[in-house]
């Protein structure tokens, strides 16, 4: 199967604090996706990226499809206490959720 | 209007047991995807059903799962004859189309003791 390796697997930040993270793989997706997994709760979108190079953001997210269309990557600025949990790339060939293929995770601890 | 409905959350079970985990998709969801998410994992892709139909189980073990999406009522994930190996969180995840987003559940946790 498809393999994607997040970075880092786990950080510990202050709140204020910027956050960058990202994502890998030997194959060319279509499409990258980053998801926020609280705990006990099911994974969530937060942005999705359709073409090589664009860059897109949400709020306080940043998000960049690689020109390569084999990584991403994902900033968060000014970190606050609810940004905590587990942050997912998803790689996705084609259309259709059956065709995602979810990175390791970034676990993410935010200081007060 | 809800959102992705699983139940149980969580579910213990014996080794040799069976586990019937179930998924309501969103209204007006007719396509459900299944996900399992082994600890310190990312979520791997089982199965794809439509009403009635399995439109992709490339994901899906060859022995003692299944998985259907009745015409009325909700989606049941089987797993028959329960392994420890089994023991992981196993989401659920709806959408419109085929290639509109899709939306997971909060997931059932599986213990196999």
């Amino acid at each position: 199967g498809q393999q994607l390796n997040q970075s880092p697997q786990s950080m510990f930040i202050q709140e204020g604090e910027d956050v960058s993270m990202n994502c890998t793989s030997s194959s060319i997706f279509n499409t990258w996706l980053w998801y926020k997994q609280d705990p006990g709760e099911g994974p969530v979108l937060l942005i999705a990226l359709y073409k090589a190079g664009e860059l897109t953001s949400n709020g306080r997210l940043t998000a960049q499809f690689g020109i390569t269309r084999k990584d991403s990557f994902l900033n968060i600025s000014a970190s606050i206490p609810s940004d905590v949990g587990i942050y997912f790339c998803a790689g996705q060939l084609g259309t259709g959720a059956n065709n995602l293929f979810f990175g390791t995770g970034t676990r993410l601890t935010v200081i007060p | 209007n809800a959102g992705v409905m699983q139940n149980p959350r969580h579910l213990v079970r014996r080794r040799g047991q069976e586990a019937r985990l179930r998924c309501s998709p969103m209204k007006g969801h007719s396509h459900v995807y299944w996900y399992r998410q082994l600890p310190e994992e990312g979520l791997k892709f089982m199965v794809y059903l439509q009403k009635e139909n399995i439109i992709d189980e490339s994901g899906m073990p060859k022995e003692r799962f299944s998985a259907e999406f009745p015409k009325e009522g909700p989606s049941i994930l089987r797993i028959q004859q329960v392994v420890r190996g089994d023991s992981a969180a196993y989401f659920c995840a709806s959408s419109f189309q085929g290639y509109t987003e899709a939306f997971f559940g909060q997931g059932t946790r599986l213990t196999v003791v």
